[in-house]
């Protein structure tokens, strides 16, 4: 069975400090991970993905993330949050062996304080 | 640019209609998603379609139909047996599962509203 937790369903930085959005995972196949972004009344942009490649995947917008198997943990990072990096985050597990089977998390809201 | 589009970008209906959400998609892709979003429960997948013709239901299907008759079109129809169909729609589309880059492309999204 498949699962993702996002830790936090709101998040709150000052404008130029790190910004850290928790997930984990729990999936019985080598899973696929991504992370996507959403602005307000907005579809998803993918920021970054996982598959079984480099363990620290580098994403648009100065976003990383690092895949951690023994902690099933994807956290996204990045050193110095924007104004604009306000929005809706959802971390997202895909199975390479079951088509149908992609589970998005419950979303993680990021509020950035001037 | 490739991308997806859906239309309208904002919908309103009255209860006991049909109505049906558009996705279009000039990317090629071979599978195409329909998810529902409400706050707080991120998002749950209605329909899917790997091919032309060809389509299953997702975690909430009821009250919801598809086709997919053109590989660039995904219509949804949200019938009047949903109970509760006011949400906000993302339709996305996805290259095929054995290549790596199989990351979902998403469209702008329909906000319905019964009114």
């Amino acid at each position: 069975a498949q699962s993702v937790t996002q830790l936090d369903s709101h998040v709150s930085v000052s404008e130029g400090t790190p910004v850290l959005l928790r997930c984990n995972y729990s999936s019985s196949y080598s899973p696929s991970l991504f992370w996507y972004v959403q602005h307000p009344n907005k579809g998803l942009q993918l920021l970054l993905k996982y598959t079984s490649a480099a363990t620290l995947v580098k994403g648009i917008n100065g976003f990383e993330a690092e895949f951690k198997k023994s902690e099933t943990s994807f956290h996204l990072t990045k050193p110095s949050a924007h104004m604009s990096d306000a929005a809706e985050y959802f971390c997202v597990v895909r199975s390479k062996t079951s088509y149908d089977k992609v589970i998005f998390g419950p979303g993680t809201s990021l509020s950035v304080i001037p | 640019d490739g991308g997806i589009t859906q239309s309208p970008k904002y919908l309103f209906r009255k209860e006991g209609q049909n109505v049906t959400l558009s996705c279009e998609q000039n990317l090629n892709h071979d599978a195409m998603y329909w998810y529902r979003q409400d706050p707080g429960q991120g998002l749950r997948l209605i329909y899917y379609s790997q091919i032309v013709n060809d389509f299953q239901k997702g975690d909430i299907a009821e009250g919801y139909s598809v086709s997919r008759e053109k590989k660039e079109s995904f219509p949804l129809t949200v019938t009047s047996a949903q109970k509760n169909p006011t949400a906000f729609y993302l339709c996305a589309s996805s290259k095929p599962e054995t290549g790596p880059n199989y990351g979902y492309t998403f469209g702008s999204g329909t906000r319905l509203t019964v009114v």
